[in-house]
């Protein structure tokens, strides 16, 4: 069955330095998101991407913040100057265009951001 | 802001019974109901979804339950299975208004015993 698949699984940067983190999204799906999940809270919204552009975005997604799909498979998440509150589970979903019927999100298996 | 509230973060249930995830939720403009369940190490996985239309859906062992006058749905797992120990999560959407982020519950963390 196809996945989402991330990479890197872990990633450790120091404070203040850029990260990008990467995912390739399910091949025929058109809808992208990053979400993430900071240790013992709930799963959260970050940006939404369709059509090269950002459909929408949370307030988690200020300026330090950017996405990008870079090429036909890649979809980044970059954070251009690392806090320590950015350490958390970073999780990419996609999920396939159907106008008339919503369709699940299909989601990786995360990376985790740890900020030194 | 909690829409959507998983009130159990845990439970029990004998392997072979059957296993009930509750959810509650505040905003009524929610018009699409996810259930993932999530090892550890691992991604959410989609298990199962209900759009406001219905009040029932079923997939194999699993069925979601929505009570939109009360604002609540469920999850039943019958029968359990050892394999079905896992965090499982509620989730929802605006879908028909344009906004599909999906919101999460906490997570309730399911444990199958022998």
């Amino acid at each position: 069955e196809p996945e989402v698949t991330q990479t890197p699984s872990h990633q450790v940067t120091q404070m203040g330095q850029e990260v990008i983190l990467r995912c390739v999204p399910i091949s025929n799906h058109l809808y992208f998101y990053w979400y993430r999940q900071i240790l013992g809270q709930k799963v959260e919204f970050l940006v939404s991407f369709y059509n090269n552009e950002i459909s929408e975005k949370s307030e988690i997604f200020d300026d330090q913040f950017s996405v990008e799909r870079p090429d036909g498979s890649n979809f980044t998440l970059k954070i251009r100057s690392t806090k320590l509150e950015d350490s958390a589970m970073y999780f990419c979903a996609s999920t396939k265009l159907d106008r008339d019927k919503p369709q699940p999100q299909h989601f990786g298996d995360g990376t985790r951001l740890s900020i030194l | 802001d909690q829409q959507v509230k998983q009130n159990s973060p845990s439970l029990s249930v004998q392997e072979g019974r059957i296993s009930i995830l509750n959810c509650d939720y505040t905003n009524s403009m929610f018009d699409y109901f996810l259930w993932y369940k999530k090892y550890p190490a691992e991604g959410p996985t989609f298990l199962i979804s209900i759009s406001s239309i219905k009040d029932k859906n079923e997939d194999g062992r699993f069925t979601v339950f929505l009570n939109k006058s009360a604002k609540h749905l469920s999850l039943h797992i019958v029968p359990s299975q050892p394999g079905d120990s896992a965090v499982y999560f509620c989730a929802a959407t605006t879908w028909g208004w344009g906004d599909d982020k999906i919101i999460f519950g906490k997570g309730t963390r399911l444990h199958i015993l022998p």
